[in-house]
């Protein structure tokens, strides 16, 4: 298995354009999971689906920020419009069941830079 | 609420020596332990977890990490630290009890090997 799969790698961008961020899961999860990564904030869960439906979302920050999982093998986490503030890397994760001990398997990330 | 807390920014440890990160605790119930590790530019990739039974756990690339429950502890460990093992490690949290499918992770652990 190829494992989760981000794309692009790295995105940089100026302030007010439209960002999308591309995710492929593990085939066979269940579960996805978008994360944001910050020097300042550490990791934070900001959305996480099951069966393609949205379960939380409340770690979004904002309106500007919105997920959508259209079938079992894409998701995409689109900001608009992007702020310097948004610079972060974020990762995309899945799992075959939440809970429990079941383990996320992490893709390589989107490093985004808004100018 | 579920917590996990990494009391140390960065731990130094000399090639060849032992290494502990630590690792602290807060759920209702029994937990579901994690420990994940990130190079540089890289993704988070699972190393061990804890689910119940013995409270040492072998893991990947010769760590373990010891279940403490009256501590509340999980500290990774490996008895011979080698350069390669300088990144950034994770400690994870999920309760047993309850329906909460999150998983909460620390803030992170520099491991900076000294050749």
């Amino acid at each position: 298995d190829a494992g989760v799969i981000q794309s692009p790698r790295h995105e940089v961008t100026e302030m007010g354009q439209e960002v999308t961020l591309r995710c492929k899961p593990i085939s066979g999860h269940d579960y996805l999971f978008w994360y944001r990564q910050t020097m300042m904030r550490g990791l934070e869960l900001l959305i996480y689906f099951n069966n393609n439906v949205p379960i939380d979302d409340s770690g979004m920050p904002e309106d500007r920020f919105s997920a959508k999982m259209p079938n079992a093998s894409f998701s995409t986490l689109k900001i608009q419009p992007s702020e310097p503030r948004d610079s972060a890397v974020y990762f995309c994760a899945s799992s075959l069941l939440a809970g429990g001990p079941h383990t996320q398997y992490f893709g390589p990330g989107t490093r985004l830079t808004v100018l | 609420a579920q917590s996990v807390a990494q009391p140390e920014d960065q731990v130094n440890v000399a090639e060849g020596n032992p290494l502990t990160v630590k690792c602290t605790y807060s759920v209702s119930g029994n937990p579901y332990l994690f420990w994940y590790v990130q190079y540089p530019n890289r993704g988070l990739q699972f190393l061990l977890k804890y689910i119940t039974g013995d409270n040492l756990v072998k893991g990947s690339y010769g760590f373990e990490a010891e279940f403490n429950k009256s501590q509340t502890s999980f500290h990774l460990k490996k008895p011979s630290a080698l350069v390669s093992d300088s990144a950034l490690y994770f400690c994870a949290v999920r309760g047993v009890s309850g329906r909460d499918d999150k998983i909460i992770f620390g803030k992170g652990t520099r491991l900076h090997i000294l050749p």
